[in-house]
C-alpha cells in the first residue's frame, strides 16, 4: 500500500537554487496539503488543494508555490531557496472534507 | 492564545502505567478532532478520531469536552512501543474550502522499563 509518497526523501540546496518536491496519492483523496515541520513549532500549512486544478495559500505560504496538475500529484517548488526554509516537508492526503489526513514519510530540506 | 495548547513533556512512565494527556483548543467553532503520533524522524500517524460521545481503541481512550474547549487521551497499560510525540488535532472547517488542521506541539512520551 504506497499511500502517499513524497520524493526525494533528503536533499541539500545552496541558497538562490530552485527545487520542486514531488507528492503523489493513490487513494484517489480529493484534498492534498504541503506542511513544514520546525521544531517547537508542529506543523504548518504552506499550501493545500480541494481538487485537481486548484490550489490555496495556507498559513506560511511565503516563498513557495504548488501546482495541481493531476488529482494524483501536489507539487510545492522552491524558485530561489532560503535558509528560512531548512525544513521537513509533509505532503498529506485527505478525502473528505472535515477528516483526517494521510502524511507521506517528509523531505528533509537543508538549505545553505 | 494559540489555538491548540499541549504540554510538551516529556512524560516519562514506568512500563504498565496508566498515562492522560490533556490538549486544550481555542476556537469554539471547531469541528473534528483527532490524535496523531509521530515517531522521532517519522511522519505523523493517525492515532484515533475523537468523538463527542468518546471513544475507546483497545488500550487508548480519546475524549472530547466541548465546554471546556479540551480533548483528552488515556493510555492504559503503557508498552515501551508507545514512546512517541503524541499530536493534538483541531479541524475547523473555514469558508472556500479546505480543511485546515491545526497541530499542537505535541506531548513526547517515553515509557521505561
Amino acid at each position: 500500500n504506497a499511500g502517499v509518497t513524497q520524493t526525494p526523501k533528503f536533499r541539500v540546496l545552496k541558497t538562490g537554487q530552485s527545487m520542486t518536491l514531488l507528492c503523489a496519492q493513490d487513494m484517489n483523496h480529493e484534498y492534498m496539503y504541503w506542511y513544514r515541520q520546525d521544531p517547537g513549532m508542529g506543523l504548518r500549512l504552506i499550501h493545500y488543494s480541494v481538487g485537481e486544478g486548484t490550489t490555496a495559500k495556507g498559513e506560511v505560504p511565503d516563498g513557495y508555490n504548488v501546482s495541481r496538475l493531476k488529482k494524483q500529484n501536489f507539487l510545492l517548488g522552491l524558485e530561489s531557496a532560503a535558509p528560512s526554509q531548512t525544513s521537513v516537508y509533509f505532503c498529506a492526503s485527505s478525502d473528505i472534507r472535515a477528516g483526517p489526513q494521510h502524511f507521506g514519510d517528509g523531505t528533509r530540506l537543508s538549505i545553505l | 492564545r494559540k489555538e491548540v495548547e499541549q504540554d510538551p513533556g516529556p512524560f516519562n512512565v514506568p512500563e504498565g502505567a496508566t498515562v492522560a494527556f490533556n490538549c486544550t483548543y481555542s476556537n469554539s467553532a471547531s469541528q473534528s478532532f483527532f490524535w496523531y503520533r509521530q515517531d522521532c524522524r517519522k511522519e505523523p500517524k493517525l492515532l484515533m478520531s475523537v468523538y463527542s460521545s468518546g471513544n475507546e481503541d483497545g488500550r487508548f481512550t480519546a475524549q472530547l469536552n466541548r465546554a471546556s474547549q479540551y480533548i483528552s487521551l488515556l493510555i492504559r497499560d503503557s508498552k515501551l512501543s508507545d514512546s512517541a510525540t503524541y499530536l493534538c488535532v483541531v479541524n475547523i472547517d473555514r469558508t472556500g474550502g479546505g480543511n485546515k488542521l491545526t497541530f499542537g506541539t505535541g506531548t513526547q512520551l517515553k515509557v521505561e522499563l
